[in-house]
């Protein structure tokens, strides 16, 4: 079936670091491929998505590239700030029609001042 | 526009008790799914209502049950709870028909089961 697998966290950064969190995935077809950011005592929010590959998904500094070569779609923001702690999570969607997510395991993001 | 909402926020329950937990969809969104976050997991697919049926159904035991509304509003519906269902339990919603596989989470609700 298919499925998502994150790096294990937590990854702890400074200020203004640079961020890269790893996902692949196992999927039939063509997924659509989506990250997810939940800050502490809180629901999902979507953070971006890419439906093909090479698409670039982007949304308030960060990046991530579908890459079917490789079934990855790696999260990267070039200089993070306190406010980015959270858990982040990689997640596909199949496109048979179901729509349900498959999630990681989540990411959990600590930056400090 | 509001988006997905949920109640009640927190909830505290005993072992064998049963308990109801409620989402009201993003503002034009007709289809409702609910999932179990263990707490340091990734959420788990309980199970998906449209059109006041349920259409697909996660690996989740027949305790869990649910039901949606003619205004798209759900409910989730747990019996004869466990420790184990001690989790966030999200409400997500869709409109799959309009070509978008995107799901819009609510808050969640915390339950508690001691």
């Amino acid at each position: 079936g298919d499925s998502v697998t994150q790096m294990e966290g937590p990854v702890t950064l400074s200020e203004e670091a640079f961020l890269t969190i790893n996902c692949t995935y196992t999927a039939t077809g063509y997924p659509s491929l989506f990250w997810y950011v939940q800050y502490p005592g809180e629901g999902l929010q979507l953070l971006l998505k890419a439906t093909k590959a090479d698409d670039k998904g982007s949304n308030k500094g960060f990046e991530a590239t579908y890459r079917k070569e490789t079934t990855s779609f790696h999260l990267e923001k070039g200089s993070v700030q306190v406010s980015d702690s959270a858990v982040y999570f990689c997640a596909l969607s199949d496109s048979g029609g179901s729509y349900i997510p498959t999630f990681g395991r989540g990411t959990s993001l600590i930056v400090h001042p | 526009d509001a988006g997905v909402t949920q109640s009640p926020t927190h909830l505290i329950k005993t072992r064998g008790q049963q308990v109801t937990l409620r989402c009201s969809p993003k503002s034009g969104h007709d289809t409702v799914s609910w999932y179990q976050q263990a707490l340091g997991q990734g959420p788990q697919f309980i199970f998906q209502y449209y059109e006041e049926e349920e259409r697909q159904r996660g690996n989740f035991p027949d305790r869990f049950s649910g039901h949606q509304f003619p205004n798209y509003s759900s409910e989730l519906n747990v019996n004869a709870l466990l420790l184990g269902d001690s989790a966030l339990y999200l409400c997500a919603s869709s409109h799959p028909d309009r070509g978008s596989n995107t799901q819009y989470f609510g808050p969640g609700t915390r339950l508690t089961v001691l």
